[in-house]
């Protein structure tokens, strides 16, 4: 069974701060997403990583696929009240339809 | 936005009673999944469609079918609901020519007492 482990699971912050969220595999994925979720909503798609090593930017968000395809990380620079919620990460099992989310880290920016 | 809506959005019923919920999509698209959303858990696929009449199970499909008459809605039906199917259900749609992305509905939160 492929898993996806999301470290850490809850963070509290300060405003301004930076962070880094993880999720890591022992398998080997095509692509990666990342998902926001804020209470009573469903969760958003932020960004999709594809290449080994890939580095993609949006706005104050940093979002990195490892080399090997197994991991991602995302990283928060200055953060904000308004990004706090629930991210999750995401993967399309290999040769279905099917795909799986890690537990999330629920992440709380305080002003 | 990716025309996603689900009904009902919340629902409180009883144990033994047969509940659906139902997720329509405006774009036509072919893949449609429902995911259950528990404490702990993060989101768990039940069932999902690859097209009208194809449907196939996901991780936690027990107490639970689904039905595909038509491609813009998918209907969950939980035959006999138990307290163990209260939880968050949402729907979402993927579609197949971007990399492998999801879009979901708004959920539905049904307590079963």
């Amino acid at each position: 069974t492929q898993l996806l482990e999301q470290s850490p699971q809850f963070l509290s912050i300060q405003e301004g701060e930076n962070l880094t969220v993880y999720c890591n595999s022992s398998s080997v994925f095509s692509s990666l997403q990342w998902y926001r979720q804020e209470p009573g909503e469903g969760p958003v798609l932020l960004v999709t990583v594809v290449t080994g090593g890939e580095v993609k930017k949006l706005k104050r968000l940093t979002f990195q696929f490892g080399d090997a395809r197994k991991d991602s990380s995302l990283h928060i620079t200055a953060a904000q009240p308004g990004d706090t919620g629930l991210y999750l990460c995401a993967v399309k099992v290999s040769g279905t339809y099917k795909y799986i989310f890690g537990t999330g880290t629920r992440l709380k920016v305080l002003a | 936005d990716a025309g996603i809506t689900q009904s009902p959005r919340h629902k409180v019923t009883e144990t033994g009673t047969p509940v659906t919920l139902r997720c329509h999509q405006t774009e036509n698209h072919r893949y449609m999944y429902w995911y259950r959303q528990d404490p702990g858990h993060g989101l768990r696929l039940i069932h999902y469609s690859y097209g009208v009449k194809d449907t196939d199970k996901g991780e936690v499909s027990d107490g639970y079918s689904v039905s595909r008459s038509k491609t813009e809605d998918f209907l969950l039906t939980l035959e006999s609901a138990t307290s163990s199917q209260t939880s968050v259900y949402f729907c979402a749609i993927s579609p197949r020519d971007t990399h492998d992305e999801q879009f979901f509905g708004p959920g539905t939160r049904l307590t079963v007492l």
